[in-house]
């Protein structure tokens, strides 16, 4: 079946460093991928995304890499602050439909 | 703007008992989805309306979940003769655009507990 999953279960760094947190996707179907952060008690947030017809795209201190040939998924964060505590989510999309795999801490030590 | 709102945060209901979580999205998102999230896990898909309907329910667990949209605005997710294993947070995302990548933007979430 569809699914979407992350390599380790948490994550820790120290400030200032740069974080890479790793995804292993299934479906080759999906058109895109997305990354979400999860802060306790707040549902999750978008962060960036990328179609599946590119391998690279960046943002504001984040990076995404998409490998198809090995379906695997990087979130790169520059330069790690306190506020990037938090669980992170790979989802792949389809027709609207997100699937999201199993998330992982993100633990930022000071 | 406002975001995504969901009410109520929290309920607690009894095994057998009738829920309704409500879900506010953000005004003019025509896209509707939503979410089941059990501890350490990611959102599960539920449902997913485009206006007033459902274009997707295809992540209904079974027929004791139903989810309206009748103006195209508030949502409603129902739930009937709850079970333990109803226990979740359910989360509610609203979005701009007709499928595609249109950017799913989430409330906080109603959790759910089932005694």
């Amino acid at each position: 079946g569809e699914s979407v999953g992350l390599h380790l279960p948490t994550l820790s760094v120290q400030e200032g460093d740069n974080s890479i947190i790793n995804c292993a996707y299934s479906n080759s179907a999906s058109d895109y991928f997305i990354w979400y952060k999860q802060e306790s008690g707040k549902g999750p947030q978008f962060i960036i995304d990328i179609r599946s017809n590119m391998d690279k795209r960046q943002g504001q201190r984040v990076t995404v890499l998409l490998n198809k040939t090995v379906k695997h998924l990087s979130l790169q964060i520059a330069a790690t602050q306190p506020g990037d505590s938090a669980v992170y989510f790979c989802a792949g999309g389809a027709n609207s439909k997100l699937t999201f795999g199993k998330g992982i801490t993100l633990s930022v030590r000071p | 703007g406002a975001g995504v709102s969901q009410t109520p945060s929290n309920k607690v209901t009894e095994k057998g008992k009738y829920v309704e979580l409500r879900c506010d999205p953000i005004s003019g998102h025509t896209a509707l989805y939503w979410y089941r999230q059990s501890l350490g896990q990611g959102p599960e898909f539920l449902i997913y309306f485009q206006g007033t309907g459902a274009a997707d329910d295809s992540g209904l667990p079974n027929d004791r979940f139903f989810a309206v949209r009748p103006e195209g605005s508030v949502s409603t997710l129902k739930i009937q003769r709850t079970e333990r294993g109803d226990s979740a947070v359910y989360l509610c995302a609203s979005s701009l655009g007709r499928g595609g990548r249109g950017e799913q933007f989430f409330g906080p979430g109603t959790r759910l507990t089932v005694l």
